[in-house]
């Protein structure tokens, strides 16, 4: 079964400086999907990035990016200019294909982060 | 607007009876899921369900179950609540037409078993 890891429970950075999250995970699998959801104090859950891995490109969205790293599956997502409203719980999460990916997400422990005035 | 909903919002119950999460979502999508979330393990994965009358075991399903008997509602029940069920439950939902489609989540239920 695929597991995936986030090694930082908490994190913290100044506002408009950058902070990078880790995660790994663990598959045997080739093709698959990794995700980064943010979880702010009102418990909704947003989408923040998606990434197919069998693109190499590296997923951007706006301030929001991450470094891919196939060989070390690795996936670290970059915040860029902090921002208060960055305060939140993030969760990286993983997504096999089979089934035409019609599979549950399999999430991480989160990483808690707070943004610095 | 389609939605995903969650009741109640928050719920207290005590040990040994049983509780009734609902879900409903108006999106219509196929593909339900209940995870629960607690500090230190992040969203563990309940039961899912693919379709009507369909309906799987997640990762941590001892002591819940789930029935589907339309497309909108995925039901999750405990049948005895233990205070170890003691946490954030949310449902979700998906149409993964694709396979990198996101997952909609509705808004969660704080259960506490006393």
């Amino acid at each position: 079964a695929q597991t995936v890891t986030q090694s930082q429970p908490e994190m913290s950075v100044q506002e408009a400086e950058t902070v990078t999250l880790s995660c790994t995970y663990d598959t045997s699998e080739s093709d698959y999907y990794l995700f980064w959801y943010k979880q702010p104090p009102s418990r909704q859950m947003i989408l923040v990035i998606r990434q197919e891995a069998y693109k190499q490109q590296n997923a951007t969205e706006n301030r929001f990016s991450v470094n891919f790293q196939k060989a070390a599956k690795s996936f670290s997502l970059k915040i860029s200019d902090s921002q208060l409203g960055d305060a939140a719980m993030y969760f990286c999460a993983y997504r096999s294909p089979r089934n035409s990916g019609n599979t549950p997400l399999v999430f991480g422990k989160g990483t808690r982060l707070s943004v610095i005035a | 607007d389609a939605e995903i909903t969650q009741s109640p919002r928050h719920k207290i119950t005590e040990t040994g009876r049983q509780v009734t999460l609902a879900c409903h979502q108006t999106w219509n999508h196929n593909n339900m899921f209940w995870y629960r979330q607690d500090l230190g393990h992040g969203l563990r994965l309940i039961h899912y369900s693919y379709g009507v009358q369909d309906t799987n075991k997640g990762e941590v399903s001892d002591g819940y179950s789930v029935s589907r008997s339309n497309t909108e509602d995925l039901p999750l029940t405990l049948e005895s609540a233990a205070s170890s069920q003691t946490s954030v439950y949310f449902c979700a939902s998906s149409a993964f037409r694709t396979a990198n489609e996101k997952l909609f989540f509705g808004s969660g239920t704080q259960l506490s078993v006393l």
